[in-house]
């Protein structure tokens, strides 16, 4: 079974710029969830789908950051215009099912470098 | 809301020696706990899982953590560490907003020397 993917895998941009993230969840999974790691920090919680609707966005930092969910299948996260701030890593997850103790799976992240 | 303190920004053991990595979680109900990995370019990976059940809960590569609610803590040990074993750990508690987010800690990074 394949697992969590994302696209691309780094990203170098000058600030400005328009980024779009890509994530693939677990065929099955219902439920994906966006993370960044900003540097230095810990890792935290942007948003959360349910098929493809917004559960949860309370984690998204400011309204250059969009997320869509078409289908209830993959994600995109776009950054527009992107700032020096936004440097980090994006990290994708799913689950099967939403609730406390369900095991959410990660992707390998995308590293983006705003310049 | 829920959180994590993760002690130690990084500890450093021989390959063979004990492995202990600290976190102590704060939580207004009976949490569930993770541990995950992260080795270098990888992406994150369950180690176990707490969810109410057992308290000394066993993971992948032999990795373990016991859940102390009186102590608050959620340590994650290895009796006997390998050199693949070095890798950045993160100690986890779901949210309190529906349970789906994860609140992390800011990680510990374990190096192994031969």
């Amino acid at each position: 079974e394949a697992g969590v993917t994302q696209f691309p895998s780094h990203s170098v941009i000058e600030k400005g710029q328009t980024v779009t993230l890509r994530c693939d969840p677990i065929s099955g999974h219902d439920n994906l969830y966006w993370y960044r790691r900003v540097m230095g920090k810990e890792i935290k919680f942007l948003l959360h789908f349910v098929k493809e609707s917004k559960q949860d966005e309370s984690g998204m930092p400011n309204n250059r950051f969009l997320a869509e969910r078409t289908g209830g299948t993959y994600s995109t996260l776009k950054v527009q215009p992107a700032e020096l701030e936004d440097s980090g890593v994006y990290f994708c997850a799913s689950s099967q099912d939403p609730g406390e103790g369900i095991t959410q799976y990660f992707g390998p992240g995308t590293r983006l470098l705003v310049l | 809301a829920q959180s994590v303190t993760q002690l130690d920004s990084h500890v450093s053991v021989s390959e063979g020696t004990p492995v202990l990595l600290r976190c102590n979680y704060s939580s207004s109900y009976s949490p569930s706990l993770f541990w995950y990995v992260q080795h270098p370019n990888k992406g994150l990976q369950l180690l176990l899982k707490y969810t109410s059940a057992a308290t000394l809960v066993k993971g992948i590569n032999g990795f373990e953590a016991e859940f102390k609610k009186s102590e608050t803590s959620f340590h994650l040990t290895k009796p006997s560490a390998h050199m693949s074993d070095a890798a950045e750990y993160f100690c986890v508690v779901s949210g309190n907003t529906g349970f789906q987010k994860l609140v992390f800690g800011t990680g510990t990074r374990l190096l192994v020397s031969p």
